[in-house]
């Protein structure tokens, strides 16, 4: 069974810094990886997806690396703002299809403090 | 392009009741999820529907809840009779055929007394 495990659980920063998120998983037979972020109340946010031949995405301020054979995945915030304040959450997908449930981890809750 | 819409928002009943959630996918997305989200946790997949035909059901508690999707285009999940623990979000997500980023709902938030 596939077990996504997200480190730390939270995580309070001053404005301006970069930080890093950690993701892993038990089963390395993904098909991809998507990080979400998800606002108090509010539904989830997809912010990148790797499928499992890739190395990294990137998208503005957010880069997301994969290391498919350790099982690993991290989240990369340059320039951290107040409005990145949110719980990121990884998620994997496992090898059959792109439809395939995603497995997610607990999140880690992110304070940008200004 | 409108969004994954969820009603009610919130929803609060006595145990024993039933309770009704809906959603309505993004237009034209074959795949509807529903998934549970616990306090402090991720979501967990209930139920995943390929247009009409629930592919994906081995996580839905059968005795108490169901599921339908008719026409394949928006669902129902239901809840009857509740229990304490189901108190948690409930999120409906979609994604279009051949497309793998699964789209959200806002959730609605269901809390049992």
């Amino acid at each position: 069974k596939q077990e996504v495990t997200q480190i730390p659980a939270a995580l309070s920063v001053p404005e301006g810094e970069n930080l890093v998120l950690n993701c892993s998983f038990t089963d390395s037979a993904i098909y991809n990886l998507q990080w979400f972020r998800q606002d108090p109340g509010k539904g989830l946010t997809s912010l990148l997806l790797i499928q499992s031949s890739q190395r990294e995405q990137t998208s503005g301020r957010l880069n997301a690396s994969l290391d498919k054979s350790s099982g690993r995945s991290t989240l990369y915030i340059a320039a951290s703002q107040p409005g990145d304040s949110a719980t990121y959450l990884c998620a994997v997908r496992r090898g059959d299809s792109g439809n395939t449930p995603l497995v997610f981890g607990k999140g880690t809750r992110l304070s940008v403090i200004a | 392009e409108a969004g994954v819409v969820q009603s009610p928002r919130y929803k609060i009943i006595e145990k024993k009741q039933p309770v009704a959630f809906w959603c309505n996918p993004i237009s034209g997305h074959n795949t509807l999820y529903w998934y549970r989200q616990n306090l402090g946790q991720g979501p967990e997949l209930l139920i995943r529907y390929e247009n009409e035909e629930a592919v994906d059901d081995s996580q839905l508690p059968k005795d108490r809840f169901s599921a339908e999707r008719l026409k394949g285009v928006d669902s129902t999940l239901k809840i009857q009779p509740a229990e304490l623990g189901d108190s948690a979000v409930y999120l409906c997500a979609s994604s279009g055929q051949g497309r793998e980023t699964q789209y959200f709902g806002p959730g609605t938030r269901l809390l049992v007394l």
